[in-house]
C-alpha cells in the first residue's frame, strides 16, 4: 500500500457545484496534514492546513478522520478558477505528498 | 518577504553535461527539501536537510545525483553526468519546524530541466 493515496481524477464539475476529495494515508502516527493546490506548470502552493477538529476557509472545508486515516477537502460553489490539481501532504516521519487529484470546473 | 528562490528557471543541456540547480530557502527556515516532478511519477522527494545536514537522501535516484547545503541560505542539486530521463521540474522547498507543530512547506518556482 502506498503511503499516501489520492483519486487522480479528473473530476469535471459544473460551476457552482460542490466537490470533495479524499486522501488516505498509511502511517497512523502521522502528525500534520495539509492541502496544496498546483496550477499547470506552477509550483504547489499551500491551500490550507488540516486540523483535528476540522477547519474552514471560505468555500473550502478540510477534515481529518484519524480512525479511518484519511483527510478530505470540500469545495463549495466551485469557480472556474478552482481548476487545478489538489495535492495532500502528510507529515509523519517525513513529508509525503499524494499524487494529486485534478479538478476541472466547467462553465 | 522573499520566498524560496531557485535558479535557473529553465535549463536545456545535452546529455553527459553537468547540471547544477540552486536554491535559497526562506530566511529562518531550518528544513530544505529537493523534489522532482514528472507526469509519470508525480512529486518525488529526493533529499532533505535539517540545519544544513542531510537527513534523508533515500530518494536520490542514483550516484549521478548529489546535493549540498554549505550554509543556511544556499543549497545545490547537481547531476553529473545528466541523462534524458532526468528531464523534469525540480522544486526546492523550505519549512520551519517550531515546537510541537510541523509547518507546511513553501516551494520555489522550480527549475524546468530538459536533457537532450
Amino acid at each position: 500500500r502506498k503511503e499516501v493515496e489520492q483519486d487522480p481524477g479528473p473530476f469535471n464539475v459544473p460551476e457552482g457545484a460542490t466537490v470533495a476529495f479524499n486522501c488516505t494515508y498509511s502511517n497512523s502516527a502521522s502528525q500534520s496534514f495539509f492541502w496544496y493546490r498546483q496550477d499547470c506548470r506552477k509550483e504547489p502552493k499551500l491551500l490550507m492546513s488540516v486540523y483535528s477538529s476540522g477547519n474552514e476557509d471560505g468555500r473550502f472545508t478540510a477534515q481529518l478522520n484519524r480512525a479511518s486515516q484519511y483527510i478530505s477537502l470540500l469545495i463549495r460553489d466551485s469557480k472556474l478558477s478552482d481548476s487545478a490539481t489538489y495535492l495532500c501532504a502528510i507529515y509523519g516521519q517525513n513529508f509525503v505528498f499524494g499524487p494529486g487529484t485534478r479538478l476541472s470546473v466547467l462553465p | 518577504d522573499a520566498g524560496v528562490i531557485q535558479s535557473p528557471r529553465h535549463e536545456v543541456t545535452e546529455m553527459g553535461q553537468e547540471v547544477t540547480l540552486r536554491c535559497k530557502p526562506i530566511s529562518g527556515h531550518d528544513y530544505l527539501f529537493w523534489y522532482r516532478q514528472t507526469m509519470m511519477r508525480g512529486l518525488e522527494l529526493l533529499i532533505y536537510f535539517n540545519n544544513n545536514v542531510p537527513i534523508d537522501d533515500s530518494g536520490m535516484p542514483e550516484d549521478r545525483f548529489s546535493a549540498k547545503m554549505p550554509n543556511a541560505s544556499f543549497s545545490t542539486l547537481k547531476i553529473q553526468p545528466s541523462e534524458p530521463r532526468d528531464s523534469a521540474v525540480y522544486f526546492c522547498a523550505s519549512s520551519d519546524k517550531s515546537g510541537y507543530s510541523n509547518q507546511p512547506q513553501h516551494f520555489g518556482d522550480g527549475t524546468r530541466l530538459s536533457i537532450l
